[in-house]
């Protein structure tokens, strides 16, 4: 079985430019979530979907910021204009089901805005 | 609310010592789980042990087991006959057992295993 992918692995951008993350749960997975984590910092909650509906967005930084999950399966969060404090991981997990156990986590995208 | 603390922002361990990396926690939720991630230099993110906090034992998994301790709000990682293969970023997480999903994260201790 696959587990959570994520395009593009690194991504260098200028400022005011505009960058597109991809997530791909595994597959069956209702849950899907999104984190960052700033250089140094913890590792913090930005959304979470239930299929393709928003349960929970509370952690989304700024209108800069724009997550979708389309058909309930994979995910993009989009950056429109990258900022310089927007540089840092992005993680994508996935779980099977509400108030499972376990969050299966991507590899992560690094974004460095420039 | 919830918080990680992890004040061990990183460990030197000799190989085959056990290692013990520590977390508090604090929160308002009357259930809650707590999580143990482990990040290579690869960047993906391992699941490596779970504690709910009505579980009356502490969890272990392998090498890994978790030092629960409610009173206090600690619930440390203990890692036997530490391995070279065990050098990562590790984080401990919480999340409210019901609803609300989102895991909170410390921000880690870096473990180096010296041969």
């Amino acid at each position: 079985e696959a587990g959570v992918t994520q395009f593009p692995s690194h991504s260098v951008i200028e400022k005011g430019q505009t960058v597109t993350l991809r997530c791909d749960p595994i597959s069956g997975h209702d849950n899907l979530y999104w984190y960052r984590r700033v250089m140094g910092k913890e590792i913090k909650f930005l959304l979470h979907f239930v299929k393709e509906s928003k349960q929970d967005e509370s952690g989304m930084p700024n209108n800069r910021f724009l997550a979708e999950r389309t058909g309930g399966t994979y995910s993009t969060l989009k950056v429109q204009p990258a900022e310089l404090e927007d540089s840092g991981v992005y993680f994508c997990a996935s779980s099977p089901d509400y108030g499972g156990r376990e969050q299966y986590f991507g590899p992560g995208t690094r974004l460095t805005v420039t | 609310a919830q918080k990680i603390t992890q004040t061990q922002p990183g460990m030197f361990v000799q190989e085959k010592e056990a290692v013990t990396l520590d977390c508090t926690y604090d929160t308002s939720d009357p259930s809650y789980g707590l999580f143990w991630y482990k990040q290579p230099s690869s960047g993906e993110m391992i699941f490596l042990i779970y504690q709910g906090s009505y579980d009356q034992q502490n969890a272990t998994e392998g090498r890994y087991s978790l030092n629960f301790q409610k009173a206090r709000k600690s619930a440390n990682l203990v890692i036997s006959a530490s391995q070279l293969g065990d050098s990562a970023m590790y984080f401990c997480a919480m999340r409210a057992y019901f609803g609300n999903e989102k895991l909170t994260f410390g921000t880690g201790t870096r473990l180096t295993i010296i041969p």
